[in-house]
C-alpha cells in the first residue's frame, strides 16, 4: 500500500531552466495538494487539484508556475524560468474526498537553483 | 482568514522529560479540523492526529496526548517521557470545512531531545 510518491527527491536546475515535479497520490485518493516550504519556514499552500480540474490555486504565484492533474498519470507542478528564490522543498499531499480527511504527504522534492 | 500560531520556535529538553508544544489558531469557520504533523530530520511529513472542532475530547496515544480547548482556540500537544527519536519539527495545521480544503500551517516548533 504505497504512500504518496514524489519524484525526483532532489532536483538541481540553473536559473532560467524549467523544473517539473511529479506526484502520484495514494491509491484511492482523488485530491492532490501542493505546498512549498522555504528554508526554516512552515509549509505554504499553493494549489489544490482534482482529476483534470484545478479547484483552488490561490497560493500559486501568478507567473511561471502551473499545475495539472491529468486523467491518467501523476500530478505535475511546473516551474518555468526558475530563479534563485524558487529554491525550496515542494511537498505533495493527497486525500480522499471530504475535508475531514487528513492529507497524507509525500517525502517532498528539494529544488535547488544554481 | 485562517491563522495558526506556534509561538515556540525551538525547545530543548533532556530525555525522559515531558514537553508541551503550543498551538493557537484563528478561524471564522464554525466547523473546522486541526492537525499535527511531525517532520523528522530526514524531511518527510508524518501525520500524527486530526481533531474535529465539535469534539473537544482530549486524546492520548501512547506517549502522545493532545489537549483541545475551543474556549482559548488552542490545540496543544504533549509528549510524555520524551526520547531522542522525538527530535523533529512539529507543525500544527488548520483546515476549514468549506470548499477551500487547504491546510494552513503554523511555522513549526523544533524539538531537540538530548541524552
Amino acid at each position: 500500500n504505497a504512500g504518496v510518491m514524489q519524484n525526483p527527491r532532489h532536483l538541481v536546475r540553473r536559473r532560467g531552466q524549467e523544473a517539473r515535479l511529479r506526484c502520484s497520490p495514494m491509491k484511492g485518493h482523488s485530491h492532490v495538494y501542493w505546498y512549498r516550504q522555504l528554508p526554516e519556514e512552515g509549509l505554504k499552500f499553493m494549489v489544490y487539484l482534482q482529476k483534470e480540474n484545478i479547484i483552488d490555486e490561490s497560493g500559486m504565484p501568478k507567473e511561471r508556475f502551473s499545475a495539472e492533474f491529468p486523467k491518467e498519470g501523476p500530478s505535475i507542478l511546473r516551474i518555468q524560468q526558475v530563479v534563485r528564490g524558487d529554491s525550496a522543498a515542494y511537498f505533495c499531499a493527497s486525500s480522499p474526498p471530504g475535508t475531514q480527511q487528513p492529507q497524507h504527504f509525500g517525502d517532498g522534492t528539494r529544488l535547488s537553483i544554481l | 482568514a485562517q491563522k495558526v500560531t506556534q509561538a515556540q520556535t525551538e525547545i530543548s529538553v533532556v530525555e525522559k522529560e515531558d514537553v508541551t508544544l503550543d498551538c493557537v489558531y484563528e478561524t471564522r469557520d464554525t466547523t473546522y479540523y486541526l492537525f499535527w504533523y511531525k517532520q523528522p530530520p530526514s524531511g518527510e511529513l508524518v501525520f500524527l492526529i486530526r481533531r474535529n472542532s465539535f469534539d473537544e475530547q482530549n486524546e492520548i496515544s501512547g506517549r502522545y496526548s493532545w489537549n483541545f480547548q475551543k474556549s482559548t482556540s488552542s490545540f496543544n500537544f504533549t509528549i510524555t517521557a520524551s526520547q531522542v527519536v522525538d527530535s523533529a519539527v512539529y507543525f500544527c495545521a488548520l483546515r476549514g470545512a468549506g470548499t477551500a480544503s487547504k491546510l494552513t500551517f503554523g511555522t513549526g516548533t523544533r524539538l531537540q531531545v538530548t541524552l
